[in-house]
């Protein structure tokens, strides 16, 4: 079973400033891809960023992108020029060979303007 | 195109009741999944479906069960609602597994709470 931890509850971030959101799991997976997803206070899921495990480069996409640490299994979100919009929760998901995601238990971020 | 839809968006129930959540794509995706939200928690998944017809247990199955008659439709059903089946409901869509696109795609929510 995958697991998933992100270890920051709460971060908070100055607008136009830099902030990276931590994220680490546990998976037996050789080939897997990992998501972040943003939960706004409407509570739709929304598609952040994805990796592809075998990828080596980090994706990015356009103020978001990832550190993906294969070996270390670490996969944090960097958000630059922080914008009052992007005040959420966000999570982390692994999937596995059945296209199954695991959810950490998110991290809240405050936008401050 | 409307993506992912779930029907109703919010509900209320007395212990013991039942009631069916419908989740509906229009994405042609063959996997279709529910999971429940909690508050202040991640996801977590209850059942899925791997094509019409099929289904299977995820993390957190028991009290309820699904089914899928068409490829576009999952229905998720609770026979005799608990307290603790209070949460927030989402249905997700996601193409085969290992291809180009295994993003899964959410639906709205519903809101259940159980009396």
């Amino acid at each position: 079973a995958q697991t998933v931890t992100q270890s920051q509850p709460e971060m908070s971030v100055q607008e136009a400033e830099t902030v990276t959101l931590s994220c680490t799991y546990d998976t037996s997976e050789s080939d897997y891809y990992l998501f972040w997803y943003k939960q706004p206070p409407s509570r739709q899921m929304i598609l952040v960023i994805r990796q592809e495990a075998y990828k080596q480069q980090n994706a990015t996409e356009n103020r978001f992108s990832v550190n993906f640490q294969k070996a270390a299994k670490s996969f944090s979100l960097k958000i630059s020029d922080s914008q009052l919009g992007d005040a959420a929760m966000y999570f982390c998901a692994p999937n596995n060979a059945g296209n199954m995601l695991t959810f950490g238990g998110g991290t809240r971020l405050m936008v401050k303007p | 195109n409307a993506g992912v839809t779930q029907t109703p968006k919010f509900r209320v129930l007395k212990t013991g009741q039942s009631m069916t959540l419908l989740c509906a794509q229009d994405m042609n995706h063959e996997y279709m999944y529910w999971y429940r939200q909690d508050p202040g928690m991640g996801l977590r998944l209850i059942h899925y479906s791997v094509g019409e017809g099929t289904t299977a247990k995820g993390e957190v199955p028991d009290g309820y069960n699904v089914s899928r008659l068409k490829k576009q439709n999952f229905l998720l059903g609770l026979e005799s609602a608990a307290p603790s089946q209070t949460s927030v409901y989402f249905c997700a869509s996601g193409a085969l597994a290992g291809g180009p696109t295994d993003t899964q795609y959410f639906g709205p929510g519903t809101r259940l709470t159980v009396l």
